[in-house]
């Protein structure tokens, strides 16, 4: 069964750096699937931010893309998440999840708040 | 921007039917835009539901059926059951980017 577990600060300062990690178990990271982050604002519904193969192909939100920075590691078969100069509107529930071979996120993580205050 | 749209709030009775759909400002919603279908409920991670406009995921119960109707993805809930009270979450793809709808906050009452 794939698991993912998401993991990094729950509190991140305005302007500084959002970091976090997507752990992968029972599924090898390098199978050929991308691998996204989603988040979801409290209240709110859910963004796709971006997908990443191990290959170091990206894509994503044009939205977002010159504050967003995705990478795998597959020594450690995780994957991870960096949204830079964040602000209180990046406050959200952040989920990564594996992209199926049709577009499809079939199994997510639990999520992880982060906040962003000072 | 690509915005996609579903209806904010439906309402059905246990063992009704019940349709959400899913609308994209470039037009019509094809099969090359691979719709996804996710149940959300309080405090959980979204659940995919259906992949690629109709198909089930093994875990997905036959009660759910996805479709393309009218230019716009579809969801059919038939036979609603009070524990399919959820937000509904729409995906589409365009050439690489993604895009999720609003959602559909969904009551069975």
């Amino acid at each position: 069964q794939v698991q993912l577990q998401e993991s990094g600060p729950g509190l991140v300062k305005p302007s500084e750096t959002l970091s976090l990690t997507c752990a992968v178990s029972g599924y090898s990271i390098s199978s050929g699937n991308f691998w996204g982050w989603i988040r979801q604002p409290p209240g709110k519904g859910l963004e796709w931010i971006g997908s990443v193969h191990h290959s170091g192909s990206t894509y994503y939100n044009s939205s977002l893309k010159s504050r967003v920075t995705m990478s795998v590691d597959t020594s450690k078969n995780q994957f991870s998440l960096r949204l830079s100069s964040v602000t209180a509107a990046d406050t959200a529930v952040y989920y990564c999840a594996r992209r199926g071979g049709t577009y499809n996120f079939d199994f997510w993580g639990q999520g992880t708040l982060v906040t962003v205050s000072s | 921007q690509t915005v996609v749209t579903q209806e904010p709030s439906l309402t059905v009775s246990p063992g009704g039917t019940v349709t959400l759909t899913c609308a994209s400002s470039t037009g019509a919603v094809t099969s090359d835009n691979y719709p996804n279908w996710f149940q959300q409920k309080p405090g959980q991670a979204p659940r995919a539901l259906i992949y690629s406009a109709s198909n089930r995921h093994s875990w997905t119960p036959a009660r759910f059926s996805g479709s393309l109707l009218g230019g716009k993805a579809a969801l059919t809930l038939s036979g609603v059951q009070p524990e399919d009270e959820a937000e509904y979450h729409c995906l589409l793809y365009y050439g690489g980017a993604q895009v999720f709808g609003g959602g559909t906050k969904l009551t069975v009452l």
